[in-house]
């Protein structure tokens, strides 16, 4: 079945500073990567996604990057803000279009 | 506007209790997921459904078990409950044939 490795699992910036967010996967049929942000106490909820179709996608200041050859992944949040503190989730789609296997997670703190 | 409901925000069960966390959703989707988080192991996969009736085992089946009776309700049962099994428990739900998860708000669950 399908392996997500997410890395780091904890990073630390200033406010203002850029951060990325890196994951792997195994199973080079899955075609659907999406990202989830889990704020303290709150449920995960999708933030971006992106389809093996498509090499980059933005939404104001997160884009996510793919590339399919070396099957990884990576979120870029620029222009940190305190409020993008919470835990990321990235996660791949398995190669029969009907269940998510999630990374392990990183934890984002932004000090102002 | 919650669309995935689960009934308990926190609980505290005695080990060897029967114990039944329930998730409804008012989205009429097919699929539904049980998932376990614990810090540093990101969302693990206890059991899913596509189906009323129907059930199949995730990455950490064992110590739990699942019913579906109706479309809207997919309960998670701990048979005998231990304390390893003290943890968050997420309910998500997503549409057949859509890739994105809404996820439940979690029920925190200690074994004592």
């Amino acid at each position: 079945g399908e392996n997500v490795e997410q890395h780091p699992s904890t990073l630390s910036v200033q406010e203002g500073d850029s951060a990325v967010i890196k994951c792997t996967y195994s199973d080079s049929a899955s075609n659907y990567f999406p990202w989830y942000k889990q704020e303290l106490g709150k449920r995960p909820q999708l933030i971006i996604d992106i389809r093996s179709n498509v090499g980059e996608k933005k939404d104001q200041r997160i884009a996510v990057t793919l590339n399919k050859t070396a099957k990884h992944f990576s979120l870029h949040i620029t222009e940190t803000q305190p409020e993008d503190s919470a835990v990321y989730f990235c996660a791949a789609l398995n190669n029969a279009g009907n269940m998510l296997t999630f990374g392990g997670g990183t934890r984002l703190m932004v000090k102002p | 506007d919650v669309k995935v409901t689960q009934s308990s925000r926190y609980l505290v069960k005695r080990t060897g209790e029967k114990v039944f966390l329930e998730c409804v959703q008012d989205m009429d989707h097919e699929n539904m997921f049980w998932y376990r988080q614990d810090p540093g192991l990101g969302l693990r996969l206890i059991y899913f459904s596509y189906d009323v009736k129907m059930k199949e085992k995730g990455d950490i089946p064992e110590g739990y078990s699942v019913s579906r009776e109706k479309k809207e309700r997919f309960s998670l049962i701990l048979e005998s409950a231990s304390t390893n099994q003290t943890s968050m428990y997420l309910c998500a739900s997503s549409l057949r044939g859509s890739y994105g998860y809404t996820f439940g708000s979690g029920t925190r669950l200690t074994v004592v």
